[in-house]
């Protein structure tokens, strides 16, 4: 049973460029989430897709945003990058009918951005 | 903003010891969760303790939960070295699952 599983594992990119992150969920579950946990802290939640459509929304600016697919896998998309925007990103997946609770993680992304 | 903070902010202790870390959160929750993080990598699921629920017990791990005073307690037994690592908790406010989570309390067990 495949695990949640998140593409690329390290990313380096530059301030004003856009990058692309990949999650596919555990086998089936239908809910996504993404964090961004920066270095010593805890992670802090960006937003949650069920049903290919943004469900919740954290506290990040319209530069995130992110799309579910019918196969339940999901992609972030991050914008004019800054210099802020270094962290790791994670993806968590739940099954909706369980009431989203039990999330699992994926490895995470390791963005870094010069 | 977070809203859980984890107490003490590190740990360092030696195999067999028990490890007793805190959790203080704002507002009424659905429930609360522990998670683990070793080196910087994914999270791992421990516990979840929902907000009509006192106490969770799972094989070396004991949650209490007062929502009374807003706070949760993680109690690791009889530590061992493979223990070291993050631990964060987080709350759930609603059935959708999104998670608040604190800063983490890191944990060192020394052989």
């Amino acid at each position: 049973d495949a695990g949640v599983t998140q593409s690329p594992t390290h990313l380096i990119k530059t301030r004003g460029q856009q990058v692309t992150l990949r999650c596919s969920p555990k086998s089936g579950h239908d809910t996504v989430s993404w964090y961004q946990q920066a270095l010593g802290q805890g992670p802090q939640f960006i937003f949650q897709y069920y049903e290919e459509e943004e469900r919740q929304r954290g506290n990040f600016p319209d530069r995130f945003s992110g799309h579910q697919f019918p196969n339940y896998s999901s992609e972030l998309n991050v914008n004019a990058l800054l210099l802020g925007d270094s962290a790791l990103y994670l993806c968590a997946s739940s099954l909706f009918l369980a009431g989203g609770n039990e999330q699992f993680f994926g490895p995470g992304t390791r963005l870094t951005v010069l | 903003s977070q809203q859980g903070e984890e107490d003490p902010q590190a740990l360092s202790i030696q195999e067999g010891e028990n490890a007793t870390m805190n959790c203080s959160y704002k507002t009424s929750i659905n429930n609360l969760q522990w998670y683990r993080q070793n080196s910087g990598r994914g999270l791992v699921h421990l516990i979840l303790i929902r907000s009509n629920e006192r106490e969770k017990h799972s094989g070396r791990l004991r949650v209490t939960l007062d929502t009374s005073k807003k706070s949760s307690s993680l109690l690791i037994t009889a530590s061992r070295a493979a223990d070291t690592a993050s631990y964060f908790c987080a709350t759930a406010t609603d059935s959708w699952g999104k998670l608040q989570f604190g800063a983490g309390t890191q944990v060192v067990v020394t052989p």
